[in-house]
């Protein structure tokens, strides 16, 4: 099983650069998120999705944007990348809409640094 | 607003003892669900317990168990007969229900804990 899958593991952008982190699942979850964790730090969410083509700011979503188009695949873009984008960045999906007791299933990571 | 609150940020064990990990949460949502997740120094997210706010019983997976005090808003981890292999980051998170929109899910700062032999 695939799971949640996410590319590319590791990025080093320059500052000013953009691009895309890739994220698609295969559990046909409705909900998707997309956190960061800063180094020490706990999780912080940045943008999440509760089915195609809805999504919502989470706590942390300036200098990003998101799109879901599809329910397996949830991108999220960096635009004119800056240092304080350096961090881990994780995608996580799970089921949603009045199922509570599930748990999000989390990719691997993706280490961006920004030089 | 919703709020998740972890305020010990490195824990100590000896192996095989016992070691309770702090959560305090704050909603206003009667629907809510707690998770706690662990994260080795590897990086991946490991989910461990879940605790429904309407669930009359403390949640129980193997050594985790959750200390869950509604009225105090907590949600503590305890992890019985440590072993080595549980040295990790630990994280709380909450999802509330529908009373505020989308539930999303959000995360504490985390407690690192090191368990020594």
């Amino acid at each position: 099983n695939a799971g949640v899958t996410q590319t590319p593991k590791f990025r080093i952008l320059k500052i000013g650069q953009s691009m895309t982190l890739q994220c698609t699942q295969d559990m046909n979850h409705n909900y998707m998120y997309w956190y960061r964790q800063d180094p020490g730090m706990g999780l912080k969410l940045i943008y999440y999705s509760v089915g195609a083509g809805i999504t919502d700011k989470g706590e942390v979503p300036n200098g990003y944007n998101v799109s879901r188009s599809t329910t397996e695949d949830f991108p999220l873009r960096l635009e004119l990348a800056a240092p304080s984008q350096t961090s881990v960045y994780f995608c996580a999906s799970s089921w949603g809409a009045g199922v509570m007791n599930t748990e999000a299933f989390f990719g691997q990571g993706t280490r961006l640094t920004v030089v | 607003a919703q709020k998740i609150t972890q305020t010990q940020p490195g824990m100590f064990v000896q192996e095989k003892e016992a070691v309770t990990l702090d959560c305090t949460y704050d909603t206003s949502d009667p629907s809510y669900g707690l998770f706690w997740y662990k994260q080795p120094s590897s990086g991946e997210m490991i989910f461990l317990i879940y605790q429904g706010s309407y669930d009359q019983q403390n949640a129980t997976e193997g050594r985790y168990s959750l200390n869950f005090q509604k009225a105090r808003k907590s949600a503590n981890l305890v992890i019985s007969a440590s072993q080595l292999g549980d040295s990790a980051m630990y994280f709380c998170a909450m999802r509330e229900g529908f009373s505020g929109g989308y539930n999303k899910l959000i995360f504490g700062a985390g407690t690192r804990l090191a368990v020594h032999p």
